[in-house]
């Protein structure tokens, strides 16, 4: 099945600053990519998603970034803000199997 | 729009007990999901319902879970007899259908087992 890494593990960064959480995946067949944001006592919430067809998606100051080639997509959030904390999770899946495989998620500590 | 409601919120149990979760996924989602987070870790699908059915239960522990969605909307998960590896997030999510829709989560179910 397929496995699902996310890099690094927490990552803290000071108002204003970019921040950059990759993932890689294992099976190639895999075309469809969410991030999902995770906040304390709260369920998983879609934040953006990718679809192989295409290289890059934005969204305001979220965007996420696919290489199908070397199997890794990355989530780049840019002006980071305090709300910005919570915990990133990204995923992967065959679009039409709704089976995600999830990563184990990235902490993001947005420093005031 | 109201979101998916899931209760209790908190649970804690001594192992070997059993105990049961509560889901009311979004109006008008005929697919539901329910996972297990384990702390540091991403939700791992458990079950999968399209309307009254099961689409995916192929990771479901089956001797000690269970679950049911009778009339194809709120549904039920339980866990008996419950272990101390069962100690948990359960999630409940629904969408819209089956393939490629957009999940929603409810905030979870934190459970302790003792």
């Amino acid at each position: 099945g397929e496995n699902v890494e996310q890099h690094p593990s927490t990552l803290s960064v000071q108002e204003g600053d970019s921040a950059v959480i990759k993932c890689t995946y294992s099976d190639s067949a895999s075309n469809y990519f969410p991030w999902y944001k995770q906040e304390l006592g709260k369920g998983p919430q879609l934040i953006i998603d990718i679809r192989s067809n295409v290289g890059e998606k934005k969204d305001q100051r979220i965007a996420v970034t696919l290489n199908k080639t070397a199997k890794h997509f990355s989530l780049h959030i840019t002006e980071t803000q305090p709300e910005d904390s919570a915990v990133y999770f990204c995923a992967a899946t065959l679009y039409g199997n709704n089976r995600l495989a999830f990563g184990k998620g990235n902490q993001v500590v947005v420093i005031p | 729009e109201a979101g998916v409601a899931q209760s209790p919120r908190y649970k804690i149990i001594e192992k070997r007990q059993s105990v049961a979760f509560w889901c009311n996924p979004i109006s008008g989602h005929a697919t539901l999901y329910w996972y297990q987070q384990i702390l540091g870790q991403g939700p791992k699908l458990l079950i999968q319902f399209q309307n009254n059915g099961v689409v995916d239960d192929s990771q479901l522990p089956k001797d000690r879970f269970s679950a049911e969605r009778l009339k194809g909307v709120d549904s039920t998960l339980k866990i008996q007899p419950a272990k101390l590896e069962d100690s948990a997030v359960y999630l409940c999510a629904s969408s819209v259908g089956p393939s490629g829709d957009t999940q929603y989560f409810g905030p979870g179910t934190r459970l302790t087992v003792l």
